[in-house]
């Protein structure tokens, strides 16, 4: 079955420590994947995706097929890093673009 | 350039009543989608809209309704609102870019 699983529903580390927000995805097709974040009283929005290969605010991730992992992670955690993240999958040749999400992360960073 | 809006932000409604929840974007976007946001169980997808005229139904379908109105314009209805439908209810389009892009949010409450 098509699946995003997020298993941290909430992480909470100290500003300047290495973040890793987790997800693991299981699905049989060609598969892109997105994170999302949604901060506090803002609507969510697109932070990366993997087809990108960018970093975007200090965040990094890489598509691991083998594993089926496509972990979030930034060196140094900041406090406006503090927001909710959602990892999304969508199958690279649907053309009705659906996605299927994770249940989320909420990250805090404690200063 | 508004991207995508709703209408309304905040609703409270009784059970057994009814109610339409507008969604508007202005980027020229083919799909629409109506996702419900709840705590631990990330965005579940109640209805998508791949082109003006069609609608499909989501992971979420039932107790909702929705009409693509035309390109820009994508309601959902709640016939007869019950307890289980309180959540936040997000729009979101995209285009051929493949990126979603989201409203605000409806936050709903039925008692």
């Amino acid at each position: 079955a098509q699946r995003v699983t997020q298993p941290e529903k909430l992480l909470s580390v100290f500003k300047g420590a290495p973040v890793e927000l987790k997800c693991n995805y299981s699905y049989s097709g060609s598969p892109e994947l997105f994170w999302y974040v949604q901060y506090s009283r803002q609507r969510l929005q697109l932070l990366l995706r993997h087809i990108s290969r960018e970093s975007i605010k200090g965040f990094t991730a890489d598509l691991n097929k083998g594993e089926t992992s496509f972990h979030l992670k930034k060196p140094f955690a900041q406090e406006e890093d503090s927001a909710m993240y959602y990892c999304a999958l969508r199958d690279a040749g649907d053309s009705n673009y659906q996605l299927i999400w994770g249940a989320g992360t909420k990250l805090i960073i404690k200063p | 350039n508004a991207g995508v809006t709703q209408t309304p932000k905040f609703q409270v409604l009784k059970t057994g009543q009814s109610m339409t929840l507008q969604c508007a974007q202005d980027m020229n976007h083919n799909s629409m989608y109506w996702y419900r946001q709840d705590p631990g169980m990330g965005l579940r997808l109640i209805y998508y809209s791949a082109s003006e005229g069609t609608t499909d139904k989501g992971e979420v379908p039932n107790g909702y309704n929705v009409s693509r109105l035309n390109k820009r314009e994508f309601s959902l209805r709640l016939e007869s609102a019950a307890p289980s439908q309180t959540s936040v209810y997000f729009c979101a389009s995209s285009g051929l870019a493949e990126r979603q892009y989201f409203g605000p949010g409806t936050r709903l409450t039925v008692t």
